[in-house]
């Protein structure tokens, strides 16, 4: 599976959007972009998947470029509580659902001040 | 919300000593997981469990671990014989199977403390 690159920190104040690039340069025709949210002392949380363009949910936007080689993770107007680390992932799901390929690099640490 | 329930939140055990860690998965999940976080590190995969079977491991599960599905609702990760580099938060997750599917659902975590 690809390797993920992604800052380690950063920092952003309360109302502002906050976004996290992550590059995968070696992203194989079959893999996924999937973002995980991890709060301090608890399990990582889906946050958003895609495959190319710009997927939207309730909490995040994910953009993809045509050659999808990075992908940005975009959080619009952050408050206290979207303090947290941040992992970019590349996944193969396939036929069976198997997560085993879900492999977390050391995400991007983002701190929300007042 | 449904969700993957862990127990014990923490568990201190002396080395050598036999561990089980215990997950409640979600009750339409297919796909049982279990992973660690050495503290200050990121989250490593240890196993996936399918079909009352495992599927994959990682170089990280040997013969010290072993993981089981007693009844319908229970995934049990055992160490055998515990180690002080043991000490780690331990998550369990689950998921369903799905072609474009890559959602696990974590549990808040075990952390187990070797002394």
């Amino acid at each position: 599976l690809a390797k993920t690159t992604q800052p380690i920190s950063m920092d952003s104040y309360e109302g502002q959007e906050v976004n996290i690039t992550c590059s995968h340069n070696n992203i194989a025709t079959n893999d996924y972009i999937t973002w995980y949210q991890q709060f301090p002392s608890q399990g990582p949380r889906f946050i958003i998947q895609g495959y190319k363009t710009k997927v939207t949910n309730e909490v995040a936007s994910l953009f993809i470029p045509a050659d999808r080689k990075s992908s940005t993770l975009s959080l619009p107007r952050v408050s206290l509580s979207d303090t947290a680390v941040y992992y970019c992932l590349v996944a193969r799901p396939d036929y069976g659902g198997s997560q085993g390929n879900l492999i977390f690099g050391k995400g991007t640490k983002l701190s929300v001040k007042p | 919300e449904p969700e993957v329930t862990q127990t014990p939140s923490h568990q201190v055990t002396q080395m050598g000593q036999e561990v089980i860690l215990r997950c409640v998965p979600i009750s339409n999940h297919l796909y049982f997981y279990w992973y660690r976080q050495i503290l200050g590190q990121k989250v490593e995969f240890l196993v996936s469990f399918y079909n009352n079977e495992i599927s994959e491991k990682s170089e990280i599960f040997d013969d010290q671990f072993s993981v089981e599905r007693p009844d319908g609702s229970n995934f049990t990760l055992k160490i055998r014989s515990t180690k002080l580099e043991d000490s780690a938060m331990y998550f369990c997750a689950s998921s369903v199977p799905g072609r474009v599917n890559t959602e696990a659902f974590f549990g808040q975590g075990t952390r187990l403390t070797v002394v």
